[in-house]
């Protein structure tokens, strides 16, 4: 199992700054998912941050808007960059073992941009 | 394509009464299944799992669901909701390697009737 760390839990941003959300693992993993939870919707993976290399996005998200950093096997940051009111949201940090595990989660950041 | 299909975007259920929660998935190798829970404001908590073996899977707070290959489905069932039992609940498939991402369902929103 993992327990999961993410900061801040919340925050209200002013459009055109920045956010950087932080997310710790009480343990060594090898992959980290960061995830959108838009209002109202599922989850929308953003990208997988490997360690040691450049995070890999989905489709319609790209790393000028999101750029994740991966320093280490328990840690890792996502920023939303040049924010709009599009981009409240819930951002999720998620790890996983693979395999026949499930994936954890931490609380999430509930960001609202005005 | 993987996918997973949650057909039923809200449910009411009085209190006390039986609930299932349908889950349809397509996926190009036996998938591993999950159900997860969110409460308002919280992360994602996992309720049960499916890997191989029973095909009845016994969960936390008194879920239950059913694995049906023919059928593509994992349904989530409990006999008596609670009250607090109302929030948004997602099916989810994989990961079956390392690099695999978790696909999600859009979710079902369970209300309480008191």
């Amino acid at each position: 199992s993992a327990v999961i760390s993410q900061k801040p839990s919340r925050d209200i941003c002013q459009r055109g700054t920045s956010l950087t959300i932080q997310c710790q693992v009480d343990s060594q993993v090898t992959m980290m998912f960061w995830y959108r939870q838009q209002p109202g919707q599922s989850l929308t993976l953003i990208a997988t941050a490997n360690q040691g290399s450049e995070a890999t996005y989905e489709s319609g998200f790209v790393i000028d808007k999101f750029p994740i950093s991966r320093p280490n096997l328990t840690f890792s940051t996502l920023t939303v960059s040049n924010m709009s009111p599009e981009d409240s949201s819930i951002y999720l940090c998620s790890v996983g073992f693979g395999g026949n595990t499930e994936a954890f989660f931490g609380q999430g950041t509930r960001l609202t941009v005005v | 394509a993987q996918s997973v299909t949650q057909p039923d975007i809200h449910i009411t259920v009085s209190e006390g009464a039986s609930l299932e929660l349908r889950c349809n998935y397509s996926y190009g190798a036996t998938p591993y299944l999950f159900w997860y829970v969110q409460s308002p404001g919280q992360g994602l908590q996992l309720l049960l799992k499916y890997f191989s073996g029973d095909t009845l899977v016994q969960g936390i707070k008194g879920f239950e669901a059913e694995f049906k290959r023919s059928q593509s489905s994992f349904n989530l069932r409990k006999p008596s909701v609670h009250w607090s039992d109302a929030a948004e609940y997602f099916c989810a498939v994989g990961p079956l390697n390392r690099d695999d991402k978790i696909i999600f369902g859009k979710g079902t929103r369970l209300h309480i009737l008191p």
